[in-house]
């Protein structure tokens, strides 16, 4: 799997977008990209995932580069609920890219007040 | 829908005894995870079901630890004579694979909380 580059905190005022970056210049032509993040004393919550288009779901929107080198997650509206550790991971797609989902350290979003 | 639930939620258990660790998965998906997650660690995959194919256990730290899944849906994962080092958050995770080309997304129960004493 490609490695991911992530900032390692980052802080958002409540009601601003959330724009979490997210570098993986290994990645491969068959790889998509995950975002997942865990709130404090919860487990692992799926955000989205896209392979080179931008997608939007009821939670937030992913933007790719054309390149597909980096991408940013955003959070459009933060609320105090989105504080949590935020994983973005580069899979293939496939029965094998199915297993073993690994994060590396994540980004800590702090949404102040 | 009811997303992926596990129990019990809490468990402490002495040194040296057994414990099962229960997860439901989402109706209907096929793929069904355990990892495990020690305060302040990343995620330990453990094991993985799909469908009827044989689970692949490689990530089973030791042969004390095994898991099943009955009729496709349900997944016990038991642990004999736990050890301390066995305290840790047990995450189970169901997927709904959809083909061999689609992407799998992995939707997390919260978890049990073992401790050993």
């Amino acid at each position: 799997d490609a490695k991911t580059t992530q900032p390692p905190s980052m802080d958002c005022a409540e009601g601003r977008a959330a724009n979490l970056p997210c570098n993986h210049s290994t990645i491969s032509g068959n790889e998509y990209v995950y975002w997942y993040r865990q709130i404090h004393s919860q487990g692992p919550q799926y955000i989205i995932h896209g392979l080179k288009n931008n997608e939007t779901n009821e939670m937030a929107s992913l933007i790719i580069t054309e390149d597909r080198k980096s991408s940013t997650l955003i959070l459009p509206h933060a609320t105090l609920r989105d504080t949590a550790v935020y994983y973005c991971i580069v899979r293939a797609r496939g029965i094998q890219g199915a297993q073993k989902l690994v994060f590396g350290q994540g980004t800590r979003l702090t949404i102040n007040p | 829908g009811a997303g992926v639930s596990q129990s019990p939620s809490n468990k402490v258990t002495e040194k040296g005894k057994d414990v099962e660790l229960r997860c439901d998965p989402i109706s209907g998906h096929t793929a069904l995870y355990w990892y495990r997650q020690s305060l302040g660690q990343g995620l330990e995959f453990l094991i993985y079901f799909q469908g009827n194919s044989a689970p692949d256990k490689s990530g089973l730290p030791s042969d004390r630890f095994s898991a099943e899944r009955t009729g496709g849906s349900v997944s016990t994962l038991t642990i004999q004579r736990t050890q301390q080092e066995d305290s840790a958050v047990y995450l189970c995770a169901s997927s709904p694979t959809r083909g061999p080309r689609s992407p799998y997304e992995q939707y997390f129960g919260p978890g049990t909380r073992l401790t050993v004493t």
